[in-house]
């Protein structure tokens, strides 16, 4: 089994629809991230946890929020989707040692 | 913020070397990753260097100056299956990433 999953891997949905992408891991990780990649701009930071009650906001958060529901599960929402939000988002996880970085597979979400 | 700087495409022979230079600029620097990355599919892990010099590992190396905000990954040997992005990522005090656009390498036979 995968270390970092991510669901759903492929979504298409309309603009002002509220979606959600969700990440789960079994390493056992209290670090989490939520990236996202568009062509030619590389993997921008959303969010980011530390534990369970410890939320962070990344790089480009405005129009995301997420949730830490337990150290294995860190969820993604876009309130309000919008076509610029189309892109390849990856969750990773981050152990103790820096050796210890895994990337979800990936989800890809286009937005109409 | 972070800056990251890294050429766009590079194009080499099977059997080669090729060597990917990062400059960078930052703040609360955590040291600084490579990343492979196939076309849609997840970034791999390749190294990671905190101090100043060069880690090797098999055909990879990279190296670190980190006061001259410089970076650069070698590949030895090439392969065709070394056909992909490599990313360049220096680490922030919170152990997050801030990745370059990467380098698209392809690998010619």
């Amino acid at each position: 089994d995968a270390d970092v999953t991510q669901t759903p891997r492929n979504r298409i949905t309309k603009t002002g629809k509220r979606i959600m992408l969700e990440c789960s891991q079994t390493k056992g990780h209290d670090r989490m991230y939520w990236y996202r990649q568009d062509p030619g701009l590389g993997l921008r930071l959303i969010y980011y946890s530390f534990d369970v009650k410890d939320i962070n906001k990344g790089e480009i958060s405005d129009g995301y929020s997420v949730s830490r529901q337990a150290q294995a599960k860190f969820s993604l929402s876009l309130e309000s989707a919008i076509p610029n939000q189309t892109a390849l988002y990856f969750c990773a996880t981050v152990g103790e040692s820096y050796n210890e970085q895994f990337f979800g597979p990936g989800t890809r979400l286009t937005v109409l | 913020g972070q800056n990251i700087d890294q050429p766009t495409e590079m194009t080499a022979t099977e059997g080669a070397i090729v060597q990917i230079n990062c400059t960078y600029q930052t703040s609360g620097f955590n040291g600084l990753f490579w990343y492979q990355q196939h076309a849609g599919e997840a970034p791999t892990f390749l190294s990671y260097n905190v101090l100043d010099g060069l880690e090797e590992k098999g055909r990879f190396s990279s190296f670190l100056s980190r006061s001259k905000g410089y970076s650069y990954l070698l590949l030895k040997e090439l392969q065709m299956k070394d056909s992909a992005s490599y990313l360049c990522a220096p680490s922030g005090s919170a152990r997050q990433l801030t990745f370059g656009s990467g380098t698209q390498l392809t690998v010619l036979p």
